[in-house]
This record gives C-alpha cells, sequence and structure tokens, in this order.
C-alpha cells in the first residue's frame, strides 16, 4: 500500500477554518484519497474522498495537489464535534488479493478544536 | 448512526476463553470488514466478507476467525484470548468492495481480557 503521512496533531478555534495536510509522494494513478475520521468513543466514519479533482461536500472540502503527492482536508468552521483522528488513507481501486477492499489507517493527525 | 450494529458493546473475559463478536451490516450492504484498534497497533484490517465469502485477509491470527452468513450479519470468533487480544473491535460495511464506496463502521465492541 502507498503510505501517506499526517502531522501528529493540530489545533484550531472554533469557527475558524482548519486545513489538514496529508503527503503521499508514492501515490500511483489508481490511487484514491480518502478521509475518515474517529471521534472519541466511535467508530470511523467517512468524510470525503477524490481522485484528481478538487471534492466538496457538506463536510468538508478536499484540495489535491496538480502532482497528487499530497492533498488538503478543509473543514470551513471547525465546530467543537470536529475535535477528532483524522485518517487520510489511499485506496487503489484496482487492488487484488488481500488489499480487496480494505482500509489501511496510519496514526492520523489528533485535531483539537478550542472553544 | 452508521446502521451497523455491533455486539455485545463490552466483553469482559479470562485468559484462555473464547467468545463471540456479531456484526450487523447496514441494509443492502454485502460486504463486511472486521477491524482491531489497539493502543499500540492502531486501527489494523483482520478481514473482509463479500456476500458470504471471504475476499481479502490481513493481520488476523490463526486463533481468530470470522464468517459471514446468508443474511449477510457477521461474527468474529477469538479464541485462546490472550491479554493483548484486549482491543477495540469495529466491524464496517460497505454495498461493493470494488468500488471506491464508503464503509460504515459501527461503534465497536471492547473486549477486555484480564
Amino acid at each position: 500500500d502507498a503510505k501517506t503521512t499526517q502531522p501528529n496533531s493540530m489545533e484550531s478555534n472554533e469557527e475558524e477554518p482548519v486545513h489538514l495536510p496529508c503527503n503521499h509522494s508514492t501515490i500511483s494513478g489508481t490511487d484514491y484519497i480518502h478521509w475518515y475520521r474517529q471521534l472519541p468513543s466511535q467508530g470511523p466514519e467517512y468524510v470525503i474522498h477524490g481522485l484528481t479533482s478538487n471534492v466538496n461536500n457538506r463536510m468538508a472540502s478536499l484540495a489535491i495537489a496538480e502532482d497528487r503527492k499530497s492533498s488538503t482536508l478543509i473543514l470551513h468552521r471547525a465546530t467543537l464535534r470536529d475535535a477528532a483522528v483524522y485518517y487520510c488513507i489511499l485506496r487503489d481501486v484496482n487492488a487484488g488479493g488481500t488489499s480487496y477492499g480494505k482500509l489501511t489507517f496510519g496514526q492520523g493527525t489528533i485535531l483539537t478544536v478550542h472553544p | 448512526d452508521s446502521g451497523v450494529t455491533q455486539t455485545p458493546k463490552h466483553l469482559i473475559t479470562a485468559t484462555g476463553q473464547r467468545v463471540t463478536l456479531r456484526c450487523s451490516p447496514r441494509s443492502g450492504d454485502l460486504s463486511v470488514y472486521w477491524y482491531q484498534q489497539s493502543l499500540d497497533q492502531g486501527l489494523q484490517f483482520l478481514i473482509q466478507y463479500y456476500n458470504g465469502e471471504e475476499r481479502a485477509k490481513g493481520n488476523i491470527l490463526e486463533r481468530f476467525s470470522a464468517q459471514q452468513f446468508p443474511d449477510l450479519h457477521s461474527e468474529l470468533n477469538l479464541s485462546s484470548l490472550e491479554l493483548g487480544d484486549s482491543a477495540l473491535y469495529f466491524c464496517a460495511s460497505s454495498v461493493d468492495p470494488r468500488t471506491t464506496d464508503t464503509q460504515y463502521f459501527g461503534p465497536g465492541t471492547r473486549l477486555t481480557v484480564l
């Protein structure tokens, strides 16, 4: 699996934008970039995913560099409820065998949101 | 609420024992995944089933086994339990792992082995 690198932790103030970076310099052409988050005492939760173009949904935006070697998850207005561990995951849609369908979680970024 | 249910929420047992964790996927989802989350290893993929068949295996110990039944619910069986098996066990489901579809995670089962 291609590897991702994220900062261990980040802090933000409530109602301010948050930019969570992810480096994936060995990304392949068939790797989709997925973001999941895990709130305290809960299971992981899907946030957003993309391949090449920037993506927006009701939760966040995903900005993907032109060379695809990095991406940034953008929370436009952080709330206290956004405090979580954010995971950037590469998922190869052509993966077979033992990689079929699985998510490979790294250490993620612990986001702290201050009131 | 993701629509994925897991039982029990908590399980406390002794070393050497055997336990069964149960997962009911979201309605319509054919694929079930099991993950283990421990403090030292983080979130690790264990095994995946699609429509009753095993499709992928991760770092699952030989003492662990799983299956997916015709009604699509899944069970993870952990035997000869050791202290190090204490962890959160998550089940996730998705419609079809061959696409980029979302995995929906359940609330987890917290296993404590004493």
